[in-house]
């Protein structure tokens, strides 16, 4: 298993302009996040799905879209970008498991996005 | 609302000391989950425990030991005899539980390990 990828890995934007980050999993993973990551700030949760269709806002949703089209990808859109959100993007993915048994319930990330908005 | 705190914003040590991560938490959840996660300057981030709210029963892995205490509400982690490779960014976590995806983060503890 390739376990939760991004693309790309690093990124530079100008003020104004759209991108969508990708993020995929491979382990079948019921749930996926987003979540920025700040200096000082620890991770915050942006975007959040629990099954193909199925979104829904975090903390720091504002200034990004994301849809769930399959159970594998989950993209987060920027559509106009600001230098407020320069910052690492990292996305993650859970298996649901209601006994809380081994490997279910607990979030694996992928490797991160770096952002920076001119 | 959930909230983790994570008092030590930097920790500098010399190699093979013991070091303990202090981590509390807030939550109106009677069952919920703690996390431990470790991110070296690499920065990806790598799990290294997951509590059920219902197991207060201390764990070792390792050099690694994770002390839950509900009463306090604090999950720290004690890495002993510590070396180079520890040095990284620690953070604490929290969720519902059953609701993996919605991670609650403290803001972290840079670990630095002096030869």
């Amino acid at each position: 298993n390739a376990g939760v990828t991004q693309t790309p890995k690093f990124q530079v934007l100008k003020t104004g302009q759209s991108m969508t980050l990708q993020c995929a999993q491979d382990m079948n993973h019921e749930y996926m996040s987003w979540y920025r990551q700040d200096p000082g700030m620890g991770l915050r949760l942006i975007h959040y799905s629990v099954g193909a269709g199925i979104t829904d806002q975090g903390e720091v949703p504002n200034g990004y879209n994301v849809s769930r089209s399959t159970t594998e990808d989950f993209p987060l859109r920027l559509l106009s970008a600001a230098p407020s959100q320069t910052s690492v993007y990292f996305c993650a993915s859970s298996l649901l498991g209601a006994s809380g048994g081994q490997g279910t319930d607990t979030q694996y990330f992928g490797p991160g996005t770096r952002l920076t908005v001119l | 609302a959930q909230k983790v705190t994570q008092a030590q914003t930097e920790i500098s040590v010399v190699e093979k000391e013991d070091v303990t991560l202090d981590c509390v938490y807030e939550t109106r959840d009677t069952t919920y989950y703690l996390f431990w996660y470790k991110q070296p300057p690499s920065g990806e981030l790598v799990f290294l425990i997951r509590r059920n709210s219902f197991d207060e029963q201390n764990e070792i892995s390792g050099r690694y030991s994770w002390n839950f205490q509900k009463s306090t509400s604090s999950f720290n982690f004690t890495i002993t005899a510590s070396q180079v490779v520890d040095s990284a960014v620690y953070f604490c976590a929290l969720s519902e539980w059953g609701g993996s995806e919605k991670l609650v983060f403290g803001k972290g503890t840079k670990l630095t390990v002096n030869p």
